[in-house]
């Protein structure tokens, strides 16, 4: 099956510094990949959906200038948080999707646990 | 505009004893309903999906669910719970057309006892 991976599982940080998290689709091409955040004992937030090639969309609410996205290929994004926050500790999910359809499955990545300081 | 509600948080059941989890979903267009699961600090698995095709949907670890337009459900089942299923299950739903949209349910905590 596909298989979406993430990197780092986990990161600490301290207050005022960024933080970079990939996402990369292993075994096949992702033409949209997306971002989520989930707190504890809640449901995923998306984020912000990203197509290869072009700029992030991003729902209302998520500052784009403090979580910059970038899809500069087919099989990676990455998500950086800037100038981090312990508010912005999370556990923050991405997916990949091959196709341009919603009725495509989202192959979700393993996560990534960001504890600010 | 879509919605999707799980109508319960938290389900308890005996290990070997039935499974439901339930969701009710709304949406203008037709959807395309997705069930995950998420164990503890993983990411999402996809146990099974419905896209217009076969209405009764069968999915991995013998989990299985039935889309039903007149009740706008899709509730997921297994006959027989087993330990490994103890995690938290999310119903999606998506649905193609106009602005395109994922919406995730809060999720249902399945507890198994021994």
């Amino acid at each position: 099956g596909a298989v979406v991976s993430q990197h780092p599982s986990r990161v600490i940080c301290k207050s005022g510094t960024s933080v970079k998290i990939e996402c990369r689709s292993l075994d096949f091409q992702a033409t949209t990949m997306f971002w989520y955040r989930q707190f504890p004992k809640q449901s995923l937030m998306l984020m912000a959906t990203s197509n290869e090639g072009s700029k992030a969309t991003y729902e209302q609410g998520v500052e784009k200038d403090k979580f910059l996205i970038n899809h500069a290929s087919l099989t990676l994004s990455t998500l950086t948080v800037t100038s981090a926050h312990p508010e912005d500790s999370s556990f923050y999910i991405c997916s990949a999707r091959s196709g341009g359809s919603l009725t495509d499955t989202q192959y979700f990545g393993p996560g990534t646990r960001l504890t600010v300081l | 505009a879509q919605s999707v509600t799980q109508l319960d948080s938290h389900v308890s059941v005996s290990e070997g004893t039935p499974v439901l989890l339930r969701c009710n979903y709304s949406s203008s267009y037709s959807p395309s309903l997705f069930w995950y699961v998420q164990h503890p600090n993983k990411g999402l698995q996809l146990l099974l999906k419905y896209t217009s095709a076969a209405t009764l949907v069968k999915g991995i670890n013998g989990f299985e669910a039935e889309f039903k337009k007149s009740e706008t459900s899709f509730h997921l089942t297994k006959p027989s719970a087993h330990m490994s299923d103890a995690a938290e299950y999310f119903c999606v739903v998506t649905y193609s057309g106009g602005y395109q949209k994922v919406t995730f349910g809060i999720g249902t905590k399945l507890q198994v006892i021994p």
